[in-house]
């Protein structure tokens, strides 16, 4: 069965360095989206990509994240200057033209020190 | 409450009896999807009910839907200790331009052997 995949599945990296998330949606699948949930908190969403451009995207998602489908696979979330609150499993997913059920990636743990 | 807001937060059962978790939401939605995950894992996508619909079956899973109370409830029937998760419900809105999910806190549900 297809499945979402993501790597690294943690990432630990400095505070104020730049980390580039990267997933691998489902090879039909047209929209694409970045959630993240914080240790014990609820899975918040990011943004959602369609057409090669963003179609929504939450007031987390400033201009500290940007995203980019750099080929016909892969599906990226790069997060610049990060910050100790950044820190959280960040999950990919992606959905078919009907754009209803989404399938989540297995999640990168972030870890920034 | 907030959006998606799931009852009880933890429930414990013993092998073999059903468990029922609920969940709130305030604004009107095209679908609401349940999910699973164990923990620090990623989500799995269990069953989507759409607006329209009332209820729906997948195995021993049993959604229902009521707009007019905006609740849902999760149904497992003949639970098994591999079914110890936290289970979440998603709900995406009316006039979402870009399917964003909104989940609630989840309930952990501990199955007994």
């Amino acid at each position: 069965e297809p499945e979402v995949t993501q790597t690294p599945s943690h990432q630990v990296t400095q505070m104020g360095q730049e980390v580039i998330l990267r997933c691998v949606p489902i090879s039909n699948h047209l929209y694409f989206y970045w959630y993240r949930q914080i240790l014990g908190q609820k899975v918040e969403f990011l943004v959602s990509f369609y057409n090669n451009e963003i179609s929504e995207k939450s007031e987390i998602f400033d201009d500290q994240f940007s995203v980019e489908r750099p080929d016909g696979s892969n599906f990226t979330l790069k997060i610049r200057s990060t910050k100790l609150e950044d820190s959280a499993m960040y999950f990919c997913a992606s959905s078919d033209r009907n754009g209803r059920e989404q399938y989540f990636g297995p999640g990168t743990r972030l870890t920034v020190t | 409450s907030q959006q998606g807001e799931e009852d009880p937060q933890a429930l414990s059962i013993q092998e073999g009896e059903n468990a029922t978790m609920n969940c709130s939401y305030k604004t009107s939605i095209n679908n609401l999807q349940w999910y699973r995950q164990n923990s620090g894992r990623g989500l799995v996508h269990l069953i989507l009910i759409r607006s329209n619909e009332r209820e729906k079956h997948s195995g021993r899973l049993r959604v229902t839907l009521d707009t007019s109370k905006k609740s849902s409830s999760l149904l497992i029937t003949a639970s098994r200790a591999a079914d110890t998760a936290s289970y979440f419900c998603a709900t995406d809105a009316l006039n979402n331009a870009g399917n964003m999910l909104t989940f609630g806190g989840g309930t952990r549900l501990m199955v007994k052997p």
